[in-house]
């Protein structure tokens, strides 16, 4: 199974502030990562995938990046929405794994 | 819109089993992957396992094996997560989530179910 290490756990953040939360997998995944807001009693929400394309409909301000084993979602420009928890997913092996999760909360 | 709608929430005695059904609106069941997640109160995101409706081919992480079956029906377009010998850890919101087209499995979930919220209680 791949392990997916998320940094930090949890942030405190204003809005307009850029924020970075990066995923670490336990070996390469070639790409095969997501990302995923999800919010109290909410359906997490599909934000990109492929590691760094967006899902249609949601906001520019979300961008991935990375490659091998490390990755990262960056969020420019914070918006009240925002305010939630981030997951990454990966999806190269057939048993798929998530991250621990990364909390945005309000500073 | 292409949507899953998930049965309601239950509360169940340890040792008991549970079926959550996932049904899939718009689009053909048996196209796509299924996924299943579970969340338990306060932690993170948990990957359970997945079937190929057209195949009914799964697969289900090491640490369910034995305990959860993932089924489907495609005359209803619904599919199915059933778990036995349940315990109080096994209290947490399941979701279902559509993964990838055809043989196509190694896919991001774009569409989820809403969650049903499975309590175990004595």
């Amino acid at each position: 199974e791949i392990q997916l290490t998320q940094s930090p756990s949890s942030l405190s953040a204003s809005v307009g502030d850029r924020v970075t939360i990066t995923c670490r997998a336990s070996q390469g995944i070639y790409n095969s990562l997501a990302w995923y807001q999800h919010k109290p009693g909410k359906a997490p929400k599909l934000l990109l995938y492929a590691a760094s394309i967006l899902q249609s409909g949601v906001p520019s301000r979300f961008s991935g990046s990375g490659s091998g084993t490390d990755y990262t979602l960056t969020i420019t420009s914070l918006q009240p929405e925002d305010f939630a928890t981030y997951y990454c997913h990966q999806y190269y092996n057939t048993l798929a794994s998530f991250g621990g999760g990364t909390t945005v909360d309000i500073k | 819109q292409v949507q899953l709608v998930q049965s309601g929430s239950e509360v169940k005695k340890p040792g008991a089993s549970v079926k959550v059904s996932c049904q899939a609106f718009a689009y053909t069941l048996s196209a796509y992957y299924m996924h299943w997640i579970r969340q338990a109160p306060g932690q993170g995101l948990e990957w359970m396992g997945w079937i190929n409706p057209y195949t009914d081919a799964t697969n289900v992480t090491e640490k369910f094996q034995g305990r959860v079956t993932v089924t489907s029906d495609r005359s209803v377009s619904t599919a199915y997560m059933e778990m036995n010998s349940l315990t109080s850890d096994d209290t947490a919101v399941y979701y279902c989530a559509r993964g990838g087209r055809g043989y196509h499995n190694h896919a991001a979930l774009d569409i989820w179910g809403q969650g049903t919220l499975i309590i175990v209680s004595s």
